[in-house]
């Protein structure tokens, strides 16, 4: 099983509609949760952090968190073609390895 | 301009040659790291460093080395032992901690030819 998986894609959505993206996690002891967004052939730039169960909003994006199902989501509402990308989830430990690990990413297309 | 510089941004390698890598940032953070990205593959964890002249090993290791003798830099060498190293280097910084942002550089796209 991985550490962190993601569903690999592509996940289409028209222009102006919510785009979902889901992550699920296997180490108990992460604590940190993180959203990059990828274009294809530059480097991850943060978009959301999320530490406490529940949601955090951020202009267009949430990103929700469900500790006890290890599961961490990241919606984004007005969906735009800007937005195409892949978007990889990324988690942390408290103690131990403090290193993100990465999920291998979700290609998001948003369709004019 | 703070930011973390990564160079070359692209890199020839030939079989058998060590290559280094540059990872240099002036943002004042205690620990970098570096990362191998392969096509539509996530991120994978070579080497970290939390302080200068410590650093620990990844999940892939093996082939590269490091060495963190100032705060600002994290080179990363890709030796001749590492048998398939043609793919996407990221270095990336943080403060110290588990609920701090890591910052990426462009990255480095290293080719052996």
């Amino acid at each position: 099983q991985k550490e962190v998986e993601q569903n690999s894609g592509p996940l289409s959505v028209p222009e102006g509609a919510i785009a979902s993206l889901n992550c699920t996690y296997s180490d108990r002891g992460s604590q940190s949760f993180f959203w990059y967004r990828q274009y294809s052939g530059k480097s991850p730039e943060l978009i959301m952090s999320i530490y406490s169960n529940g949601d955090k909003e951020d202009g267009r994006f949430t990103a929700q968190l469900n500790k006890a199902s290890q599961y961490v989501s990241l919606l984004i509402r007005d969906s735009q073609p800007s937005d195409s990308a892949t978007y990889l989830c990324a988690v942390n430990r408290d103690t131990g390895r403090r290193a993100l690990t990465f999920g291998s990413g979700t290609r998001l297309q948003v369709q004019p | 301009d703070g930011g973390i510089t990564q160079s070359p941004k692209y890199l020839f390698r030939k079989e058998g040659q060590n290559v280094t890598l540059s990872c240099e940032q002036n943002l004042n953070h205690d620990a970098m790291y570096w990362y191998r990205q392969d096509p539509g593959q996530g991120l994978r964890l070579i080497y970290y460093s939390q302080i200068v002249n410590d650093f620990q090993k990844g999940d892939i290791a093996e082939g590269y080395s490091v060495s963190r003798e100032k705060k600002e830099s994290f080179p990363l060498t890709v030796t001749s032992a590492q048998k398939n190293p043609t793919a996407f280097y990221l270095c990336a910084s943080s403060m110290e901690g588990p609920k701090t942002e890591a910052f990426f550089g462009q990255g480095t796209r290293l080719t052996v030819v």
